[in-house]
């Protein structure tokens, strides 16, 4: 089955950077686009940007441009988001997500399905 | 961007009971509209796509409608384990999500 497997929870302090990792499994990694998707403590949900597992074509929304780097390494089918210089309102879990249909490797807006297992991150002195 | 409500805030049902969840954009987003449930704890689990699409492994008890800009999802009879957050989510023109709807129990 399709599964998405990220890495373990993380403990930063304020301007450092954080770079979590989304491993796929169950599809061919390069078919469609992984998106990741961040959820602060008793918030809602916030997209945070795309990345197509075929080209590394990447999109951001304009809040994170500058901070944020999606990255794939299609031979371990792996999907990295990296963000820098880390405030404590950065504090969230992180999901990873593939995205629901093959056309999602040349656009960014598609429905997620499924998510990965999530990652905390926080972001304290 | 396109901004995304939903009503209301939380919802509290019967188990058995019908709940009817509303979703709203901003501008129109056709049928690119997609619902997930969030159970504490737990990743979203896509529930509908495409407005109305259930995906693998939903129960028929969940179903949805609307185009445009105006979205309902429906739970026909509440089971125990359909008590959670709710969002909606446009992927018309990238991606924003509702704030959430959530179900409790009454």
């Amino acid at each position: 089955q399709v599964q998405l497997v990220q890495s373990g929870a993380e403990v930063k302090k304020p301007g450092a950077s954080v770079k979590v990792s989304c491993k796929a499994s169950g599809y061919t990694f390069t078919t469609y686009g992984i998106s990741w998707v961040r959820q602060a403590p008793g918030q809602g949900l916030e997209w945070m940007g795309w990345i197509s597992a075929y080209n590394g074509n990447t999109n951001y929304p304009q809040k994170l441009q500058g901070r944020v780097t999606m990255t794939t390494d299609t031979s371990t089918s792996t999907a990295y988001m990296e963000l820098r210089s880390l405030r404590s309102d950065d504090t969230a879990v992180y999901y990873c997500a593939k995205m629901g249909s093959s056309t999602s490797v040349f656009k960014s807006a598609d429905w997620f399905d499924p998510w990965g297992q999530g990652t905390l991150v926080t972001v304290s002195s | 961007e396109i901004v995304m409500t939903q009503s209301p805030a939380t919802l509290s049902v019967s188990p058995g009971e019908r709940a009817t969840l509303s979703c709203r954009a901003s501008q129109s987003v056709n049928s690119n509209l997609a619902w997930y449930q969030q159970k504490p704890g737990q990743a979203p689990r896509l529930l509908i796509y495409g407005a109305s699409t259930r995906a693998t492994g939903i129960p028929a008890r969940f179903s949805g409608s609307g185009s445009g800009t105006e979205f309902i999802l429906t739970i026909s009879s509440l089971q125990s384990e359909d008590f959670a957050v709710y969002y909606c989510q446009q992927y018309n023109t990238r991606d924003t999500f509702g704030p959430g709807t959530k179900v409790d129990i009454k």
